[in-house]
């Protein structure tokens, strides 16, 4: 079965630069999520996606931006990088805003 | 916000024996989900659970949401088995809220 898929894996970035995230949903999945995981912590979620429209957000720095687009992948914009965005970058999608969530391979940023 | 709360925090088993692992959440949820996370970090879903049970191979959960609870058991436990065990709850039309999680190691 199709699974979530993001781009890159792995990233590292100095400080002060900008980073893009990709994400591709499960096929007919309308829901995108962003979730930010730290070391040792628990994933902390960012912003939501619902039909292309912003649907939810968290705790998003202002320096981050994210868009749904019309094939439903989105992109997660990082600008101004900090030592502290160093973590590792989740997308989830699910067929429907409270539905079950399925998580990609994640993205691991690391800046330096 | 709804809170979660995971135990244990850490917990090491010997190779074969068994265990339960526990989530409590402190409002009614509309979605209940168990994570394994891997030593290489990825998520990967163990079940989907708003109320009552389900078993997957060695792996089985029951949430009983009157009592705002969830549990997670595994069973005959393999070294494959280590990593960190996630629960996570949305309240309805909500993002995903997780508890801190309880790491688990087990040993040959």
């Amino acid at each position: 079965a199709a699974g979530v898929i993001q781009s890159p894996r792995h990233l590292i970035k100095e400080k002060r630069e900008t980073a893009t995230l990709k994400c591709y949903p499960i096929p007919r999945h309308d829901t995108v999520y962003w979730y930010q995981q730290g070391p040792g912590q628990d994933p902390q979620f960012l912003i939501s996606f619902y039909e292309k429209m912003q649907s939810d957000k968290g705790s998003i720095p202002d320096r981050f931006s994210a868009q749904q687009f019309s094939d439903y992948h989105s992109e997660l914009n990082m600008s101004s990088l900090e030592l502290g965005d160093s973590a590792l970058y989740f997308c989830a999608s699910s067929y429907a805003s409270g539905a079950e969530q399925y998580f990609g391979p994640g993205t691991r940023l690391t800046v330096t | 916000g709804i809170q979660v709360e995971q135990s244990p925090p850490d917990l090491i088993l010997q190779e074969g024996a068994n265990s339960t692992l526990r989530c409590n959440f402190s409002d009614s949820v509309n979605n209940l989900q168990w994570f394994h996370q891997n030593p290489w970090g990825q998520l990967i879903n163990l079940f989907y659970i708003p109320s009552g049970t389900k078993q997957n191979g060695r792996l089985s959960a029951t949430t009983v949401a009157t009592e705002r609870y969830s549990l997670l058991y595994i069973s005959s436990s393999q070294t494959t088995d280590s990593g960190v065990y996630f629960c996570a709850v949305d309240s309805g039309n909500t993002p995903l809220v997780f508890g801190k999680g309880t790491r688990l190691s087990v040993i040959a």
